[in-house]
């Protein structure tokens, strides 16, 4: 199976940062990623795939880039709705594999 | 508006069987395949089981095979998920998610599933 890691594992910002977060896969995946935010009790929501294409309706203060096996999704400017936790995920292979997640709190 | 609505989950004994339901409407059901996730208490998120669009091939996580059938009713538009000989370690909430050129874009709100003694 293809191991997806995130770093870091929590982050903590305040409304208006610049927020990077870093996702490596075990192996090249191309740019067969997606990024998904999870707000607590409710289900994933996709922001990205193909690394770097924004879901429609997505902000655009979202952005993903990267390729084979570094990726990164940025956010230009947090806001209020942004604290969330933000999971990488392969689909190279029919096998999904996500990363730990990466949770945005306040700082 | 795509909706997933998944239901069936509960409390159940080690050894124990559950069947997930998962509805879906505002899309063409049968044009997509659908896979199931699965989210440990405090944990992420745990790829469970896929069906292509007619229910003609599956797959699952060595986890889950041969305890857990993936199955749908495109005439009812509806996911399942029959789970047999359930393990604590199965506990969780069950995802049930669209797929759309090769990737999970819509996901349900979740069914907990809890196995315990």
């Amino acid at each position: 199976d293809i191991q997806m890691t995130q770093s870091p594992s929590t982050l903590s910002a305040s409304v208006g940062d610049r927020v990077p977060i870093t996702c490596r896969a075990s192996q090249n995946i191309s740019t067969w990623l997606a990024w998904h935010q999870q707000k607590p009790g409710k289900a994933p929501k996709l922001l990205i795939y193909k690394a770097s294409t924004l879901e429609t309706g997505v902000p655009s203060r979202f952005s993903g880039s990267g390729s084979g096996t570094e990726f990164t999704l940025t956010i230009s400017s947090l806001q209020p709705d942004d604290f969330a936790t933000y999971y990488c995920q392969q689909y190279n292979s029919y096998l999904y594999t996500f990363g730990q997640g990466t949770k945005v709190e306040i700082k | 508006e795509v909706q997933l609505v998944e239901s069936g989950g509960a409390l159940v004994q080690p050894g124990g069987s559950l069947r997930l339901s998962c509805a879906a409407s505002g899309f063409t059901f049968s044009n997509h395949w659908m896979h199931w996730v699965r989210q440990g208490p405090g944990k992420g998120l745990v790829w469970v089981s896929r069906i292509d669009a007619d229910g003609s091939s599956t797959d699952y996580a060595d986890s889950v095979k041969g305890r857990f059938t993936i199955s749908r009713d495109n005439a009812r538009t509806t996911l399942y998920l029959q789970m047999n000989s359930l393990r604590v370690e199965d506990t969780a909430v069950y995802y049930c998610a669209r797929e759309r050129v090769g990737m999970p874009d819509y996901w349900g709100q979740g069914t907990q599933v809890t196995v315990s003694s």
